[in-house]
């Protein structure tokens, strides 16, 4: 069975830096583009970006870009989503999802990881 | 960036009834690059439609997908009771890829 297993949840303070993880197995992760969502308190969903795992080929939302970094390791089947200087308003839920197609982004999300929760307060 | 803007923002039904939940797209969807998904409490999303008709794996046939260009809805023919959930619709043929505001669907 497919699974997207997401590191546990992240208490920090501002300024702090984290990477959070998230590890595929039962599939061939390395060919599957993953994507990354943020989803605030009470809110919505939004697509901060997506890396295909094989070349590590990353794109970014311009309304995330320059404030994360997404990168993978193919050879543990892990993809990252990290932060050098965390804010308060970072506090969200962070999902994973693999692109359900092998080789292509223009696909949906079939597979989610179970969100890990980032809470930075001072 | 092409914004998605669904309504309404929250539809109070009753076990049995019909739901139709409304995605309009600021320019014209990609290939018809459209998705829906289901996110419960403490959950995460889970893909019921997309191409803008085809069910996901798994996905009960009272869920189904219309549309084309701007305008996708999706129905629920007849709620059952794991139904009332927030349903967000996703364009995936642009970059970026966006999500709309989300539609919840609550007990009367």
């Amino acid at each position: 069975e497919v699974q997207l297993v997401q590191s546990g949840a992240e208490v920090k303070k501002p300024g702090e830096s984290l990477k959070i993880s998230c590890k595929g197995s039962a599939y061939n992760f390395a060919n599957y583009w993953v994507t990354w969502v943020r989803q605030m308190p009470g809110k919505g969903l939004e697509w901060m970006g997506i890396i295909y795992p094989s070349d590590s080929d990353t794109r970014y939302s311009p309304s995330f870009q320059g404030l994360v970094t997404i990168s993978a390791d193919k050879s543990i089947s892990t993809a990252y989503l990290q932060w050098s200087s965390l804010k308060a308003s970072d506090t969200a839920i962070y999902y994973c999802a693999r692109h359900s197609e092998h080789g292509t982004s223009w696909t949906p999300l079939d597979y989610w990881g179970q969100g890990t929760l980032v809470t930075v307060s001072s | 960036e092409i914004v998605l803007t669904q309504s309404p923002g929250t539809l109070s039904l009753s076990p049995g009834e019909r739901a139709a939940l409304s995605c309009r797209a600021s320019q014209s969807v990609y290939s018809n690059y459209l998705a829906w998904y289901q996110q419960k409490p403490g959950q995460a999303p889970r893909l019921l439609i997309y191409g803008v008709s085809s069910r996901a794996t798994g996905i009960p046939d009272r869920f189904s997908g219309s549309g084309s260009g701007t305008d996708f809805t999706l129905t629920i023919s007849r709620l059952e009771p794991e139904d009332f959930a927030v349903y967000y619709c996703q364009q995936y043929g642009y970059s970026p890829r966006t999500f709309g505001p989300g539609t919840k669907v609550e007990i009367k």
